[in-house]
């Protein structure tokens, strides 16, 4: 059975780097035609996709975040990362990995990681 | 642009709950729905606009027509009083609704 399982920095200071890691295990992250989003629901607001590595390798982001976010695979550790620089606080949020099957939809997700931006 | 439609629906368990999403442009049959509650991952329902994902009930189906979406939970148990969200998958980003919550009347 597939598992997501995030980790990483908790609280960030306003202006850093914002670094999480999203392990898969009971499956590998290189399988053919899988590929990995991370999305992220902020406080009071709505679910939030921040963008994925393509099963091709190719990285893509959504543009809102303009050239903040480098998502990466490490397939030697069954892994994908996230990494958002210049947080503020509107970056506080839970974020989420997924596996993404593209229009069949999101469907297996990690349990989310909180992420709090404060001085 | 995904708009849901109401933003929250107030029901009580065993009636029918319809909720709708519109998409300000065509996305095909693109439109994945998800339900998420308090503290947990989203849980993907219905993919292709009606096609229930591996383990969704039946009471709950989707549906299009042109550019507005729709799911319908017949008859709604204790455990769907949560939050949906529509996706569209075909127009770059994939962007998500703003979220319709289900709550017991």
């Amino acid at each position: 059975q597939l598992r997501l399982q995030e980790s990483g920095s908790g609280l960030v200071r306003p202006s850093k780097t914002l670094s999480l890691t999203c392990e898969v295990s009971g499956g590998s992250i290189s399988s053919r035609g899988d590929s990995w989003s991370w999305i992220r629901k902020p406080p009071q607001k709505g679910l939030e996709w921040i963008g994925y590595m393509f099963h091709s390798g190719s990285p893509s982001h959504n543009p809102s975040l303009k050239s903040r976010v480098t998502i990466s695979v490490d397939r030697s550790k069954n892994q994908l990362s996230l990494r958002l620089t210049s947080v503020t606080a509107a970056d506080t949020a839970v974020y989420y990995c997924a596996r993404d099957r593209g229009r069949y939809g999101l469907d297996v997700w990690g349990p989310g990681t909180t992420v709090t931006v404060s001085s | 642009v995904l708009t849901q439609s109401p933003a929250t629906l107030s029901l009580s368990p065993g009636e029918r709950a319809t909720l709708s999403c519109r998409a300000s442009q065509s996305v095909g049959s693109s439109l994945v729905w998800y339900q998420q509650k308090a503290g947990q991952a989203p849980r993907l329902l219905i993919y292709d606009a009606s096609n229930r994902a591996t383990g969704i009930p039946a009471r709950f189906s989707g549906s299009a027509s042109g550019t507005v979406f729709t799911l319908t939970i017949s008859s709604l148990e204790p455990e769907d009083f949560a939050v949906y969200y529509c996706q569209q998958r075909s127009n770059w980003p994939p962007s998500f609704g703003q979220g319709t919550r289900l709550e017991i009347k």
